[in-house]
């Protein structure tokens, strides 16, 4: 699977918009890009994945760079409860048994 | 929704007992996992299952094992507790067979051995 490169942290208001960045300039033609979140003590989240056009669902947006090599996930409208450790994944769609490995993430704290 | 559960939240156990982790998924999927978290070491593989019965060892099986004799049921072995073996324990499902392989975990299992 492809390295990613998330920053170590960011914050942001409640009410507005988290723009998490993720590299990931070795992705190759067949891999996916997947979010996941893991708030404090509790199991990870799966929350979106694209593979290369922009993907939106009710929990958050995913752009794509055209070239592929970065990506960004956007919350539209943050609350506190969307403190958390949000992980950027890079992945074959392969079979069945595929497994995650996760990295370091990046820590978002949202501010009231 | 998916639910994923497991049987405890915290869990301490001492040194040789054997303790068994169980995990249970709702949503009819094929496939389970049992990962660990550690700080500074992220999310390692420990075992997974893709059918009833059947086992694959994940990246680091030594000291665990492993049993799936219903689908909806995953249950994590640990034959003699050890202090290295404290931990949190996470279990996760998904479901092949469709365009994505999104797992879904449950809450986890903070076991301490002491």
């Amino acid at each position: 699977d492809a390295k990613t490169t998330q920053p170590p942290s960011m914050d942001c208001a409640e009410g507005r918009a988290a723009n998490l960045p993720c590299n990931h300039s070795t992705i190759s033609g067949n891999e996916y890009v997947y979010w996941y979140r893991q708030i404090h003590s509790q199991g990870p989240q799966y929350i979106i994945h694209g593979l290369k056009n922009n993907e939106t669902n009710e929990m958050a947006s995913l752009i794509i760079t055209e070239d592929r090599k970065s990506s960004t996930l956007i919350l539209p409208h943050a609350t506190l409860r969307d403190t958390a450790v949000y992980y950027c994944i890079v992945r074959e769609r392969t079979g069945a048994n595929s497994k995650l490995t996760f990295g370091k993430g990046i820590t978002l704290s949202v501010r009231p | 929704d998916v639910k994923v559960t497991q049987s405890s939240r915290y869990l301490v156990k001492r040194t040789g007992e054997k303790v068994f982790l169980e995990c249970v998924q709702d949503m009819d999927h094929e496939n389970m996992f049992w990962y660990r978290q550690d700080p500074g070491l992220g999310l390692r593989l420990i075992y997974f299952s893709y059918d009833v019965k059947m086992k694959e060892k994940g990246d680091i099986p030594e000291g665990y094992s492993v049993s799936r004799e219903k689908k909806e049921r995953f249950s994590l072995i640990l034959e003699s507790a050890s202090t290295n073996q404290t931990s949190m324990y996470l279990c996760a499902s998904s479901a092949p067979g469709r365009p994505t392989y999104e797992q879904y975990f449950g809450p986890g299992t903070r076991l301490t051995v002491t």
